[in-house]
């Protein structure tokens, strides 16, 4: 098993831009879920799945879109990209929210 | 408003000494907590967890301790090693939702 897959390891965007950063699981776990990391903040979780077509916010949703079309895929959206999304992007998966939680290695984001 | 919080950035052990590393929070609807350890470069991956109607889980070197009324959870790793030297997170769940604390950074010395 692969586990938790996320594309880009790395990314350059300028302002305004959009992207989409992947996120696949081969585990078959409902819930899934996004979060970034910032210095002296924690995680902070973006959105969260539990099930296909079912999405909600997280703490800190603004700026990003998310879709749930299959179990394995949880893509996460940046609409027009701003400086301030700068950030190491994970992507998780789990059996239910409260199950330990399997993380990709992350996404290194910078938005110039 | 942070509902979870590691007061303290950073600690130093010993190797083969226990590591106390500490989790406060704020919402009493918090119903199930779990400790993360992070390496630089990777995603975090999991130690362990305990419900709220427990006060104490073990696994090998891994104990970790809640105080519902103080509304404090702990993370104790006897002994410890030089291998532990990571960040760590606590992290509490409810409706659906997972809020992590800012970490703390463990450095176990030889």
């Amino acid at each position: 098993n692969a586990g938790v897959t996320q594309t880009p390891k790395f990314q350059v965007l300028k302002t305004g831009q959009s992207m989409t950063l992947q996120c696949a699981q081969d585990m078959n776990h409902e819930y899934m879920s996004w979060y970034r990391q910032d210095p002296g903040m924690g995680l902070r979780l973006i959105h969260y799945s539990v099930g296909a077509g079912i999405t909600d916010q997280g703490e800190v949703p603004n700026g990003y879109n998310v879709s749930r079309s299959t179990t394995e895929d949880f893509p996460l959206r940046l609409l027009s990209a701003a400086p301030s999304q700068t950030s190491v992007y994970f992507c998780a998966s789990s059996l239910g929210g409260y199950n330990e939680q399997f993380f990709g290695p992350g996404t290194r984001l910078t938005v110039l | 408003d942070q509902q979870v919080k590691q007061n303290s950035p950073s600690l130093s052990v010993q190797e083969g000494r226990i590591s106390i590393l500490n989790c406060d929070y704020t919402n009493s609807m918090f119903d199930y907590f779990l400790w993360y350890k992070k390496y630089p470069a990777e995603g975090p991956t999991f130690l362990i967890s305990i419900s709220s109607i427990k006060d104490k889980n073990e696994d090998g070197r891994f104990t970790v301790f809640l105080n519902k009324s103080a509304k404090h959870l702990s993370l104790h790793i006897v002994p410890s090693q030089p291998g532990d030297s990571a960040v760590y997170f606590c992290a509490a769940y409810t409706a659906s939702k997972l809020t992590f604390g800012t970490g703390t950074r463990l450095q176990v010395t030889l």
